[in-house]
Order: structure tokens, then sequence, then C-alpha cells
């Protein structure tokens, strides 16, 4: 299956700074990814939808300058957690689809990023 | 109120035995995929249904949608320890947008 890939898997960082995290389609083009949030023993929360060339879109209750999304080409999607606090600790997992020739629909998801905020 | 229900919220099996766990939607979806996780990591896809009355199925795993679109079934024969994870529906509500919204998983131990 197609390949997305998070960078980093984790991270840990002091309360107030910015963390940023990358989300990479290795080997198709995705015009749209998604970006979501994980906490310890639940389910996935959709956080925004993140569109190449484009304004991301956010869900209800998602702070749009807290979480700068940029997708500033088909196989790179970026978050920034800005002005970091604990309660923003979380794992954070993006997922793409093949977008064009041959999209059979199917959504792949990165490993995840887990971030810890001090 | 949750869109997507998962049941059961746990689930021990013998090695060897079946196993079903349900996906039930409050409305009719255009998508229905199911995913594995282990803790702290990816999501690995498993299969993805779109037609009423649609399975799949990949080795010892099936997935079954039913006419309404609305309840989705994944089961595993024979289960073996390689199968323990957290089991994961997802529902696509906007017109296979890719947007989905999950349901609170299924973990899945199989004892040896």
């Amino acid at each position: 299956g197609a390949v997305v890939s998070q960078h980093p898997s984790w991270v840990i960082c002091k309360s107030g700074t910015s963390v940023k995290i990358e989300c990479r389609s290795l080997d198709f083009q995705a015009t749209t990814m998604f970006w979501y949030r994980q906490f310890p023993k639940q389910s996935l929360m959709l956080m925004a939808t993140s569109n190449e060339g484009s304004k991301a879109t956010y869900e209800q209750g998602v702070e749009k300058d807290k979480f700068l999304i940029n997708h500033a080409s088909l196989t790179l999607s970026t978050l920034t957690v800005t002005s970091a606090h604990p309660e923003d600790s979380s794992f954070y997992i993006c997922s793409a689809r093949v977008s064009g020739r041959g999209n059979t629909g199917e959504l792949f998801f990165g490993e995840g990023s887990r971030l810890t905020v001090l | 109120s949750q869109e997507l229900e998962q049941s059961p919220q746990s689930l021990i099996v013998q090695e060897g035995k079946n196993l079903t766990i349900n996906c039930t939607s409050s409305k009719t979806l255009y998508g229905l995929y199911w995913y594995k996780q282990k803790y702290g990591e990816g999501l690995i896809f498993l299969m993805m249904l779109q037609k009423g009355g649609e399975e799949k199925s990949h080795e010892k795993i099936t997935a079954k949608l039913d006419e309404k679109k609305q309840q989705s079934s994944l089961h595993i024969t024979a289960s073996q320890p390689s199968h323990a994870g957290i089991y994961l529906c997802g529902a696509d509500f906007s017109g296979n947008t890719g947007k989905l919204i999950f349901g609170q998983g299924t973990t899945l131990q199989v004892k040896p």
C-alpha cells in the first residue's frame, strides 16, 4: 500500500515553544491530508483537513491559531503547535488519500508523532 | 452523542477462536474503513467498504457492510497472537471526502 511518513516520531518541548510536525506522502501525491489527535486509550479525533495550495479547514472546537497547518506541496503537510502547553501533549497522526490516477479511495495513515510538553 | 459505536470495547479470546467486532452508525455512511493499531503507533489499513451488502476478505479477516450502509462487522477466523491490537472503524459521512469519524476502538487480546 501507499506510504505516509511523519516526522518526528516523538518530541519533547518546553511549555511556550512551538513544534512542527511533518506529514509526507512518499510514493503518491495527495491534494488533501487530514490531521487527527489521539489521547491515551482513546480514539482518533479529526482536527482539520489540509488542502494543498489553500487554507486548511478546521473542525469545530479546534483553534486554528493554535494549530497551524500548511500544505505547500502535493506530498507535504505540516502541523505547527504554537506556544505549546502541557494540555497539548498528545499523539498526532495524519492521513492521506491517493489523488489523481489510480485513486482507489483508500486512506493511509502516518506512524504518528507523540508530543510531550513539559 | 457518538456517531459511530463500536462493540465490544475489549475482547480476550483464546488462540484459534473466531471473533466479531461490530461498528454501528447512527446514519447512512459513504464509506467504512477498518484499521488496526498497536498502542502508540500508526494505523494499518485493513479494508474499505463502500457498497451496501459489500463483503471483503484478506487472509483470515472478513469485513461486511450491511445493505443500509449503517452497520459493519469485522470477523477474524482462527485468531492468532499476531491479531492482537486495537481495531478501529472509521466512517466517511461527508460524501467520500476522506474525512473520517472513528469509533471508540476495540482492544483485542489473543491468549496463546
